[in-house]
């Protein structure tokens, strides 16, 4: 098992670039979560689907980010225009809500970005 | 969610037993304790989690008070690689159907030394 696969591990960009994060969930997973840590706020939820939709954005910071999952084994973090206030590691999670397991969050290992 | 309360920090020996506490005095009957760790750079890991029951896995084992408003995570012989953050979580159950994010708080810092 290959895990939740994201990239790019890093991203240095200038203001106002559109910055896209890319995440892979573990196969089978029906719930992807994205989490943004920096070292003020820690990790917060920023959104998360269920097969594919949208359940809660509200921790969505602005109109300026967006998120999408247009199938089971992809989803897209983007952010248009970024500003240097988005620097932080952006983690991509997925779980399984079937059965007896234990439901926990598997996580990537995160895109750090920098926003100069 | 219930919230939780943990210390900021904590140092344990190489090859001792690390215990960490959490308070969750607010915990609802229906709210699972979880158990997180997160090494450097790295992403948060799972590593227990419980009801009311005493659990134990591979990595650590978890006792909850009777009354639940507490609880500490053990990990029985601590090497230099258990050094993280280790976050206490209090959620509603799987099987409840409600939505399953997870909400972190500060953690503790657990810093192992040789």
């Amino acid at each position: 098992d290959a895990g939740v696969i994201q990239s790019p591990r890093h991203e240095v960009t200038e203001m106002g670039q559109e910055v896209t994060l890319r995440c892979k969930p573990i196969s089978g997973h029906d719930y992807l979560f994205w989490y943004r840590q920096t070292m003020m706020r820690g990790l917060e939820l920023l959104i998360y689907f269920n097969n594919n939709v949208p359940i809660d954005d509200s921790g969505m910071p602005e109109d300026r980010f967006s998120a999408k999952m247009p199938n089971a084994s992809f989803s897209t973090l983007k952010i248009q225009p970024s500003e240097p206030r988005d620097s932080a590691v952006y983690f991509c999670a997925s779980s399984f809500s079937h059965g007896a397991g234990t439901g926990e969050l598997f996580f990537g290992e995160g895109s750090r970005l920098t926003v100069l | 969610d219930a919230k939780t309360t943990q210390p900021t920090s904590m140092d344990c020996a190489e090859g001792r037993a690390a215990n960490l506490p959490c308070n969750h005095s607010t915990i609802s009957g229906n709210e699972y304790v979880y158990w997180y760790r997160q090494i450097h750079s790295q992403g948060p890991q799972y590593i227990i989690h419980g009801l009311k029951n005493n659990e134990t896995n591979e990595m650590a084992s978890l006792i909850i008070t009777e009354d639940r408003k507490s609880s500490t995570l053990i990990l029985p012989h601590a090497t230099l690689r258990d050094t993280a953050v280790y976050y206490c979580i209090v959620r509603v159950a799987i099987s409840s159907g409600s939505a399953r994010q997870l909400t972190f708080g500060s953690g503790t810092q657990l810093t192992v030394l040789p």
